[in-house]
């Protein structure tokens, strides 16, 4: 069955430190992978999808993922974190298995420490 | 401007009554979905529909109905026997069915059992 893992549910983070948001995925087929970030009591939006092509991707507000198919990854990184980035991320995928359903990861929450 | 409203932000319900929760899109999208969130378990697919007039089961429908009466709107009614509805329910849409799109996002209602 295909899966999510984010192996974090909380990072704490010093300001204008990196951070690195991990996500792992289970799947058979091929994939397309997404990372969405949720600030507090709101919707999700989108940072950044790997459809294909380039393994780096770069999204929104400094982010950037890289796609590692032999390690089923797709880790989320910045390499200097500021205040406005507490949030919490999810990490999604979709696949062969069927088109509408989109499946999440647990989601990451990021909390920035000055 | 263009995007998804959910009405209303905060809802309360009391125990055996059904409630609907709103959903419009003038994204002129196809897919729309349904989401339950519980604080730690990410998201969670209740109902999703491709077009008009159509709609299928997610994970968790149980409890829940759905229409698709127009291809804006897509409300969702959380019944009485849906026996733990508080939770914050995000609805989104996307282009089409196709696995390459994301999703987008409506600010969310948040439901609590009174």
């Amino acid at each position: 069955a295909q899966s999510v893992t984010q192996l974090d549910s909380q990072v704490p983070v010093f300001e204008e430190a990196p951070v690195e948001l991990r996500c792992n995925y289970s799947s058979s087929v091929s994939v397309y992978l997404f990372w969405y970030v949720q600030y507090p009591n709101q919707g999700l939006q989108l940072l950044l999808k790997y459809l294909s092509g380039s393994t780096l991707v770069k999204g929104i507000n400094g982010f950037e993922a890289e796609f590692n198919k032999s390690q089923t990854s797709f880790h989320l990184r910045k390499p200097s974190v500021h205040i406005s980035d507490t949030a919490e991320y999810f990490c999604a995928v979709t696949g062969l298995w069927s088109a509408s359903k989109i499946i999440f990861g647990s989601g990451t929450r990021l909390s920035i420490r000055p | 401007d263009g995007g998804i409203t959910q009405s209303p932000k905060y809802l309360f319900r009391k125990e055996g009554q059904n409630v609907t929760l709103s959903c419009e899109q003038n994204l002129n999208h196809d897919a729309m979905y349904w989401y339950r969130q519980d604080p730690g378990q990410g998201l969670r697919l209740i109902y999703y529909s491709q077009i008009v007039n159509d709609f299928q089961k997610g994970d968790i429908a149980e409890g829940y109905s759905v229409s698709r009466e127009k291809k804006e709107s897509f409300p969702l009614t959380v019944t009485s026997a849906q026996k733990n509805p508080t939770a914050f329910y995000l609805c989104a849409s996307s282009i089409d069915d196709r696995m390459n799109t994301e999703a987008f996002f409506g600010q969310g209602t948040r439901l609590t059992v009174v």
